[in-house]
């Protein structure tokens, strides 16, 4: 099962900011947190991801709490390409590289 | 930016064929991986391979199924025989110490 809980879904007016929130209680001190997006049927897309730090990109802000049981995905001035689902995910590093486990995301509609 | 090649990217089959779902990695990730959705449901891991063999394997990838790296770059998944429940889309991913990419899919439909 995912170790992850998010929204399952909102809305966002375009050109504003949208923030996604997901909580990741149970996670280890050793797992990152991902957030991919996908867009209708096709593949999923990195989106950003992070361990402690907050993190920033040309595509996303990522803010992780303090204690790292919940983070939140900001995407600056949402655009109607933007609407798609939004998977959070935590994962560590194993021997043979990692699992991603997606859960059912948060599905954001960008609203013109 | 370097992509994960899928082909093909539609397969119509009928029940009880084989298929087999092809992928290009990126050239220089280490680790590789399937997932599978089907239709309105979630993404669903079904096997990863690293080093020339499998590393782990979901419930869902039973004796049906295999994957194999048969040049060094291809990298494939074959369903022996293949179910009406097997319809749906197949990624393949790779990664490295960064995250995964992923590929565009094949939609695979067994009728």
């Amino acid at each position: 099962d995912a170790k992850t809980t998010q929204p399952p879904s909102m809305d966002c007016a375009e050109g504003r900011a949208a923030n996604l929130p997901c909580n990741h209680s149970t996670i280890s001190g050793n797992e990152y947190v991902y957030w991919y997006r996908q867009i209708h049927s096709q593949g999923p897309q990195y989106i950003i991801h992070g361990l402690k730090n907050n993190e920033t990109n040309e595509m996303a802000s990522l803010i992780i709490t303090e204690d790292r049981k919940s983070s939140t995905l900001i995407l600056p001035h949402a655009t109607l390409r933007d609407t798609a689902v939004y998977y959070c995910i935590v994962s560590g590093w194993g021997p043979y590289g990692q699992n991603f486990v997606f859960g059912p995301g948060t599905r954001l509609s960008v609203l013109p | 930016e370097p992509e994960v090649t899928q082909t093909p990217s539609h397969q119509v089959t009928q029940m009880g064929q084989e298929v087999i779902l092809r992928c290009v990695p990126i050239s220089n990730h280490l680790y590789f991986y399937w997932y599978r959705q089907i239709l309105g449901q979630k993404v669903e891991f079904l096997v990863s391979f690293y080093n020339n063999e499998i590393s782990e394997k979901s419930e869902i990838f039973d004796d049906q199924f295999s994957v194999e790296r048969p040049d060094g770059s291809n990298f494939t998944l074959k369903i022996r025989s293949t179910k009406l429940e097997d319809s749906a889309m197949y990624f393949c991913a790779c990664g490295t110490l960064h995250g995964y990419t992923f590929g565009s899919g094949t939609r695979l439909t067994v009728v």
